[in-house]
């Protein structure tokens, strides 16, 4: 089973833009994080929000909650054609054991 | 420099064979993971283990099988029984911390195609 499920499955917009990136989720969850896929390598941790914090923020990147509504968003401020890559949510459950749980991903494509 | 190896980065196989996945860590981390990600799709957990000697099925155990005799290693096996295992095969480790677990680390992934 999916727990997030990302909005929207596909981005492409042009360099200097903002691109946001939406994840809702289904169960309580202990905390939401957020990852970048280059094509065809591994996952890379971008940032960890704790269900208790609200906003957090990490050089271009903002990353909100909202547990009320069991959402999150990802903002990339300023983009850059490097920022061209698949972002993911994934949630840690508060119950069932601490398995990380991915959502299907966001594309993004930044024109030059 | 600390990581997570995975190998081999392709693999072919004949359908009724088994293939093993090798995943090796040096961060000392306690929990490792196997996902599965199809084309397109997101990361589908099949087995995960926080400690030597023990590891539990995750949502599409399936026709796969695993070992953890040693922290370092965490090798994932694509049996027979499997019907689909043409994916992209990508193996993580994380500090063990409950439910209160935070960053994986992963590898950068083994690709499995069944001929």
């Amino acid at each position: 089973s999916q727990q997030g499920e990302e909005d929207p499955q596909a981005l492409s917009i042009q360099e200097g833009e903002n691109a946001t990136m939406n994840c809702s989720y289904k169960t309580s969850i202990n905390n939401l994080q957020w990852y970048r896929q280059n094509s065809g390598r591994g996952l890379v941790h971008l940032i960890l929000i704790r269900s208790n914090e609200r906003e957090k923020h990490s050089g271009r990147l903002r990353v909100t909650l909202d547990t009320s509504k069991k959402s999150s968003s990802l903002l990339i401020t300023a983009s850059r054609a490097a920022d061209t890559a698949s972002y993911f949510c994934a949630t840690v459950s508060n119950t069932g054991g601490f398995k990380t749980i991915f959502g299907a991903g966001t594309r993004l494509f930044v024109k030059a | 420099d600390g990581g997570i190896t995975q190998s081999p980065k392709y693999l072919f196989r004949k359908e009724g064979q088994n293939v093993t996945l090798s995943c090796e860590q040096n961060l000392n981390h306690d929990a490792m993971y196997w996902y599965r990600q199809d084309p397109g799709q997101g990361l589908r957990l099949i087995y995960y283990s926080q400690i030597v000697n023990d590891f539990q099925k995750g949502d599409i155990a399936e026709g796969y099988s695993v070992s953890r005799e040693k922290k370092e290693s965490f090798p994932l096996t694509v049996t027979s029984a499997q019907k689909n295992p043409t994916a992209f095969y990508l193996c993580a480790s994380s500090i063990f911390q409950g439910s209160n677990t935070g960053e994986l680390f992963f590898g950068e992934g083994s690709r499995l195609t069944v001929l």
